[in-house]
């Protein structure tokens, strides 16, 4: 079946714009991931959702990053007010189920690449 | 919270010799480790995994070892090929608490293989 989506691939913001980046699981996989990867770094974790339920919100770096899964699916991760060491590439993992502990393979999208300038 | 460290940074192999990227972590609780290459521009993918139950795991030319005691597992390429240059990272779950299954990846290994 399809993998993971995610849209706008490529999206170039001036400072202070606000962005929406949006991610399409694969259908029916309870938990969804957004990483942050930065040039030459690896993923780091932003937040976790299962179902439509937020459970880990930790790795937000700021109170201007926002993200919503409301119908349990699709979800967006929302940056406000962006900065330039907001540029980097965001990607999206999902996985089957949602149990806690879990050693569940994550299938990654293919990341949006957002430069603010 | 859980920290892995990758090394080497970069690494450079003839085509048909081996490759060795190594990793360690810091949490005792962790128990799932897989490994994702990553091509210019394109998504992670899983070339493998290993759970803490074994210390093995072998998949044609890509092996993973774990060592529980010392927290650290390696991923061992034979044969390389060109098509195997790419960018790898490792990553550990934590498995313990609230944790439901982020990903603590490493910094990364570019690995070039020549012809």
């Amino acid at each position: 079946g399809a993998g993971v989506s995610q849209s706008p691939r490529y999206k170039v913001a001036k400072r202070g714009q606000d962005v929406a980046l949006r991610c399409d699981p694969i259908s029916g996989h309870v938990s969804l991931f957004w990483y942050q990867q930065a040039l030459g770094q690896g993923p780091e974790f932003l937040t976790y959702f299962q179902n439509e339920a937020q459970l880990d919100k930790s790795g937000l770096p700021s109170d201007r990053f926002f993200a919503e899964r409301p119908e349990g699916s699709v979800s967006t991760l929302k940056i406000q007010r962006t900065q330039q060491e907001d540029s980097a590439v965001y990607l999206c993992a999902s996985s089957q189920n949602g149990l806690a502990g879990t050693q569940e393979t994550q299938y990654f999208g293919p990341g949006t690449r957002l430069l603010v300038l | 919270g859980e920290n892995v460290e990758q090394h080497p940074s970069t690494l450079s192999v003839q085509e048909g010799d081996s490759a060795v990227i190594k990793c360690t972590y810091s949490d005792s609780a962790s128990n799932y480790f897989p490994w994702y290459k990553q091509e210019l521009g394109k998504r992670p993918q899983l070339i493998i995994d290993i759970r803490s139950n074994v210390g093995e795991k072998k998949d044609q030319r890509i092996a993973v070892t774990l060592n529980k005691t010392a927290k650290h597992f390696s991923l061992h390429i034979t044969e390389t090929q060109p098509e195997d240059s790419a960018v790898y990272f490792c990553a550990a779950i934590n498995a313990g608490g609230t944790s439901y299954g982020k990903l603590t990846f490493g910094q990364g290994t570019i690995l070039t293989v020549h012809p």
